[in-house]
């Protein structure tokens, strides 16, 4: 599941900071989102998820916010440590549908 | 096993050749997908299959891709007469649910980096 690419979105951050990822979604009728981590020369590994009927959903060191008004999911990922460095894919779906539909990704990179 | 399971990892092969990616789910998920990676960019979606219903190969990208689940278990997808734009991670996922969703999150498997030359 290698994915180093030349063109993908990069965050860099400070180890210790907070780091927050966006995402824009493609599908208004999506109602099921999940965030997905990569890891090179892995593949993706589930985060966390969220439902179109909340705003907001935590778990350990993660948040994720969806504003469906602008179609726009976030992950916060707290204390950033550098085991979080990967890429991170933003995935849509209908709860109907069992596509997921990913988004290109953000690589992560944390600083000593 | 304890995770899905894809192989080869590596694939080198000539243009015109045929390939064969195999992968083996997570034991009693029976949902599987294939997904395509290329360099840089997302998760593109191949093909799902779901008990023994038909599969939706919708995004299959030509006819010289094809894939097969026998058994409800392990899963081959076929790329027949390689071309280079064929070169690619391929993603093999599963899970225990009818969606992506709450019954079942996707486990991917490390992929099957197939090169052609």
């Amino acid at each position: 599941g290698e994915n180093v690419g030349l063109h993908l979105p990069t965050l860099s951050v400070q180890e210790g900071d907070n780091s927050i990822i966006n995402c824009a979604y493609s599908n208004s009728a999506s109602d099921y989102f999940i965030w997905y981590k990569q890891e090179s020369g892995k593949g993706p590994q589930f985060i966390i998820d969220i439902r179109s009927n909340m705003d907001k959903r935590q778990g350990q060191r993660v948040t994720v916010l969806l504003n469906k008004t602008v179609k726009h999911l976030s992950l916060q990922i707290a204390a950033t440590q550098p085991g979080d460095s990967a890429v991170y894919f933003c995935a849509e779906t209908m709860d109907s549908s069992y596509k997921l539909i990913f988004g290109s990704g953000t690589r992560l990179l944390v600083r000593p | 096993g304890a995770g899905v399971s894809q192989s080869p990892s590596n694939k080198v092969t000539e243009k015109g050749k045929d390939v064969e990616l195999r992968c083996d789910p997570i034991s009693g998920h029976t949902a599987l997908y294939w997904y395509r990676q290329s360099l840089g960019q997302g998760l593109e979606f191949l093909i799902y299959f779901q008990g023994n219903s038909a599969p939706d190969k919708s995004g299959l990208p030509s006819d010289r891709f094809s894939a097969e689940r026998t058994g409800g278990s392990v899963s081959t997808l076929t790329i027949q007469r390689t071309q280079q734009e064929d070169s690619a991670v391929y993603l093999c996922a599963s899970s225990a649910g009818t969606s992506g969703g709450a019954t079942g999150e996707l486990f991917f498997g490390e992929g099957s980096r197939l090169t052609v030359l």
